[in-house]
């Protein structure tokens, strides 16, 4: 089955220590967003990628980046992680330009502990 | 986008009809309104969407009402594992793609 896929589905880092989470889809979708959630939060859009043109939103703080080497895949790297990034980290993608929100297909997810 | 307002939690018996009230009361003309529930420790997974008519799928009825200030989603005979919380979210549906996620709605089904 067409899916998204993400690994880890657990992470546990070092404070400080570079820490990348994955994911891949078989869909053959355009657009590729993270999500950010948090305990008892919604998620929140760190950012996406159109293609290859990469979307940050306001907020994202900058130790957050991202890399699409290609279609299928996509890399959320956390530069420095802090205590306060430890949260389940979401991967999903959409048909971009068809503007239907059916198209969002969500990952599992990768749960990330600072320690 | 507008922003939408939803009860924080709701309960519901199993078998009955769980309708989850969501209010958008600044709508614009080319808003869709758009349904995700997320049960616990998965990913959010789509359920339905509706411009202005109502709608009904497999999983769910959206209905929206004619000002197109608020909608009910209706789950008509709740299980169990309709246990989540669910989101009811308003986005530009022509070249808008991102989706941003509002505070939600937690149901529990209970025996």
């Amino acid at each position: 089955d067409a899916m998204v896929i993400q690994n880890p589905r657990y992470q546990v880092t070092q404070f400080g220590k570079p820490v990348t989470l994955s994911c891949s889809q078989t869909l053959n979708h355009n657009v590729m967003y993270w999500y950010q959630q948090k305990s008892s939060q919604a998620p929140k859009l760190l950012f996406h990628y159109y293609d290859k043109d990469f979307n940050n939103e306001a907020d994202t703080p900058d130790n957050f980046q991202s890399r699409r080497p290609n279609t299928s895949f996509c890399f959320l790297d956390i530069r420095s992680p802090g205590l306060g990034d430890a949260a389940m980290y979401l991967c999903a993608t959409s048909r971009g330009g068809q503007g239907f929100g059916y198209g969002y297909t969500f990952g599992s997810g990768t749960r990330l502990t600072v320690v | 986008d507008a922003k939408t307002t939803q009860p924080p939690s709701m309960d519901c018996a199993e078998g009955r009809a769980a309708n989850l009230p969501c209010n958008h009361s600044t709508i614009s003309g080319n808003e869709y309104v758009y349904w995700y529930r997320q049960i616990h420790s998965q990913g959010p997974q789509y359920i339905i969407h509706g411009l202005k008519n109502n709608e009904t799928n497999e999983m769910a009825s959206l209905i929206i009402t004619e000002d197109r200030k608020s909608s009910t989603l209706i789950l008509p005979h709740a299980t169990l594992r309709d246990t989540a919380v669910y989101y009811c979210i308003v986005r530009v549906g022509v070249y808008t793609d991102k989706l941003i996620f509002g505070t939600g709605t937690r149901l529990q089904v209970f025996p």
